[in-house]
């Protein structure tokens, strides 16, 4: 299958700081990317889908301005938390969609605000 | 909107036998495709099994099959000789075929265990 990865893997932050997760189609060019957020033993919430060279589409409720959304190319897209607060601390997962349709998801990373 | 509706928060089975995971989805469109996601511990999502509306046979993956009822909108899991690597949680989750959307709806997830 198709590999997706997301660095980092884990991350501890500061309250108020950034921080910036990666999301890369390793083999694959992919048209869309997905970002979801997941809370201890509940299910993935979809929080936008970004495709390439276009601005993402946020789930209502979704902050944008909190969680910036860059789609740079057809095998990257980064997801921004801007001045992390503890209630953001979560494990958050992105997901690639190939030509074929087929999603294929990233290992995840969880996020720590202190 | 669609939504996925998994009833079985937990489930258990002895290693080697067979248990089945509920999932009911609600939607207006005729053609989509559903889908079984496993989550183990290291919290990579895995694909498990796929299943096309339009498809009237029931997917099966070695082990994984699928119970297909369109008209009560019910995709069920079986999983057979259940092994110990099988304990996860387990999402299904619901898909639109056409337009632009390939956006995922997903259940609440049941979690499996799986006892020696």
């Amino acid at each position: 299958g198709a590999v997706v990865s997301q660095h980092p893997s884990r991350v501890i932050c500061k309250s108020g700081t950034s921080v910036k997760i990666e999301c890369r189609s390793l083999d694959f060019q992919a048209t869309t990317m997905f970002w979801y957020r997941q809370f201890p033993k509940q299910s993935l919430m979809l929080m936008a889908t970004s495709n390439e060279g276009s601005k993402a589409t946020y789930e209502q409720g979704v902050e944008k301005d909190k969680f910036l959304i860059n789609h740079a190319s057809l095998t990257l897209s980064t997801l921004t938390v801007t001045s992390a607060h503890p209630e953001d601390s979560s494990f958050y997962i992105c997901s690639a969609r190939r030509r074929s349709n087929e999603q294929f998801f990233g290992p995840g990373t969880r996020l720590t605000v202190l | 909107a669609q939504t996925v509706t998994q009833s079985q928060p937990e489930m258990s089975v002895q290693e080697a036998e067979t248990v089945t995971l509920s999932c009911t989805y609600d939607t207006s469109e005729s053609d989509y495709y559903l889908f079984w996601y496993k989550q183990p511990p290291s919290r990579q999502m895995i694909l498990v099994i796929r299943q096309e509306a339009y498809k009237q046979q029931n997917a099966t993956e070695n082990r994984f099959s699928v119970n297909f009822q369109k008209a009560a909108k019910s995709f069920s899991l079986k999983i057979s000789d259940s092994q110990l690597g099988d304990a996860a949680m387990y999402f299904c989750a619901y898909r639109n075929s056409g337009g632009s959307n390939y956006k995922l709806t997903f259940g609440k997830g049941t979690l499996l265990t799986v006892n020696p």
